[in-house]
């Protein structure tokens, strides 16, 4: 069964740092990844889908990268600010069929003006 | 405006009582998921429908049930069997290629 672990669990950095948070699955054999933001008490926004035969998206100031061999993702988020403050979720699709998606716990990111 | 409702926003419950939250979408997705996070974690599966009239149960099915009636609703009955229903409850629907996700009900058990 797929499990997707999330490292730190929370990060609190000055602003204008570039950071770089960790998503690592188990099973290599994915359909795609997905980084979302979900802010308090709010439901999840998607940031990037990274297709299994892709190594990385960008979007703005974040990038996503993909390492499928090894199991593993990173969300890079460049000069961070305050309203980057949230929680960071990555979740694997396991096959083209069914949407069906497993979730890491999530970063909480505090970015301090 | 195109996009998933769910409602109540808040929901208190009393030990022993089925309490059902409504999901609503009009993006015209045959899919929808729900979800329950618990603080500090991530989301684990319930239920989900594929289609009208046909749903499946998650990883963690046990004291819930759904219905599917209609394209645009998925409603989520948390019954008295659920041992410990206090959570963040969130609905998404998808139309293929990634999953849209309501603003959330949190319920409280009383």
């Amino acid at each position: 069964k797929q499990e997707v672990t999330q490292i730190p669990a929370a990060l609190s950095v000055p602003e204008g740092e570039n950071l770089v948070l960790n998503c690592s699955f188990t099973d290599s054999a994915i359909y795609n990844l997905q980084w979302f933001r979900q802010d308090p008490g709010k439901g999840l926004t998607s940031l990037l889908l990274i297709q299994s035969s892709q190594r990385e998206q960008t979007s703005g100031r974040l990038n996503a990268s993909l390492d499928k061999s090894s199991g593993r993702s990173t969300l890079y988020i460049a000069a961070s600010q305050p309203g980057d403050s949230a929680t960071y979720l990555c979740a694997v699709r396991q096959d083209s069929a069914g949407n069906m998606l497993t979730f890491g716990g999530g970063t909480r990111l505090m970015v301090k003006p | 405006d195109g996009g998933i409702t769910q409602s109540p926003k808040y929901l208190f419950r009393k030990e022993g009582q089925n309490v059902t939250l409504s999901c609503e979408q009009n993006l015209n997705h045959d899919a929808m998921y729900w979800y329950r996070q618990d603080p500090g974690q991530g989301l684990r599966l319930i239920y989900y429908s594929q289609i009208v009239n046909d749903f499946q149960k998650g990883d963690i099915a046990e004291g819930y049930s759904v219905s599917r009636e209609k394209k645009e609703s998925f409603p989520l009955t948390v019954t008295s069997a659920q041992k410990n229903p206090t959570a963040f409850y969130l609905c998404a629907s998808s139309g293929g290629v990634t999953q849209y996700f309501g603003p959330g009900t949190r319920l409280t058990v009383l």
